[in-house]
């Protein structure tokens, strides 16, 4: 079975600058996807970012990116230039790429980014 | 693209009654849906994975006879809370995949059930 722990249960940043949330996950597979979602106070889930597993290209949206050390099993958000709307809860998700899975994400317990002006 | 609805974002019911919740895939076709319930301040518990023209999967500890899904459709998925008591309420959320999943899973906005 996968875990998926994120260690910083809250965070804070100050408007415009520069934040890094932490994930780690367990798993035995070799080829995968991990995900960061995004739940603003609305509690809409949002996609932000994703990761093949078997890309070394760590992936970029705009002002979100990631650190993804495939050895290490770590997949790191970075989000530059905060702005007050990234308030929100953010979980990191893992997802087999194939066999029986169906699919399914594995999350981390989330950690609550706080974006101060 | 990949926009998935719920309905009713917000419902209240009496206890001992059931209510239903729709999830819409609306710009694509989706094979498979899951359905979440989320707790203050938690993470998404899985509940079941829906599957069109099929029956739902559980996730071990859920009720299958109190939590009814039906996904007849490759747009909608139902959920149905019978006979609901307090400790139902809750958020539920569901989400949806469109093409060969990759892409990950696309999330509805979610609805508020309390049980009086």
């Amino acid at each position: 079975a996968q875990t998926v722990t994120q260690s910083q249960p809250e965070m804070s940043v100050q408007e415009a600058e520069t934040v890094t949330l932490s994930c780690t996950y367990d798993t035995s597979e070799n080829n995968y996807y991990l995900f960061w979602y995004k739940q603003p106070p609305s509690r809409q889930m949002i996609l932000v970012i994703r990761q093949e597993a078997y890309k070394q290209q760590n992936a970029t949206e705009n002002r979100f990116s990631v650190n993804f050390q495939k050895a290490a099993k770590s997949f790191s958000l970075k989000i530059s230039d905060s702005q007050l709307g990234d308030t929100a809860m953010y979980f990191c998700a893992f997802m087999k790429k194939s066999g029986g899975s169906n699919y399914k994400l594995t999350f981390g317990k989330g950690t609550l980014l706080t974006v101060n002006p | 693209g990949a926009v998935v609805s719920q309905h009713p974002s917000r419902v209240i019911c009496k206890s001992g009654t059931s209510v239903k919740i729709e999830c819409r895939s609306l710009d694509f076709q989706a094979t498979t849906m899951f359905w979440y319930r989320q707790f203050p301040k938690q993470s998404l518990m899985l509940m079941a994975t829906s599957n069109e023209g099929s029956k739902a999967t559980y996730e071990q500890g859920v009720e299958k006879d109190k939590f009814l899904i039906n996904h007849a459709s490759l747009t909608l998925s139902t959920l149905t809370v019978t006979s609901a008591h307090p400790e139902d309420s809750s958020f539920y959320i569901c989400s949806a995949i469109p093409g060969l999943g990759v892409g990950g899973q696309f999330f509805g906005p979610g609805t508020r059930l309390t049980v009086l």
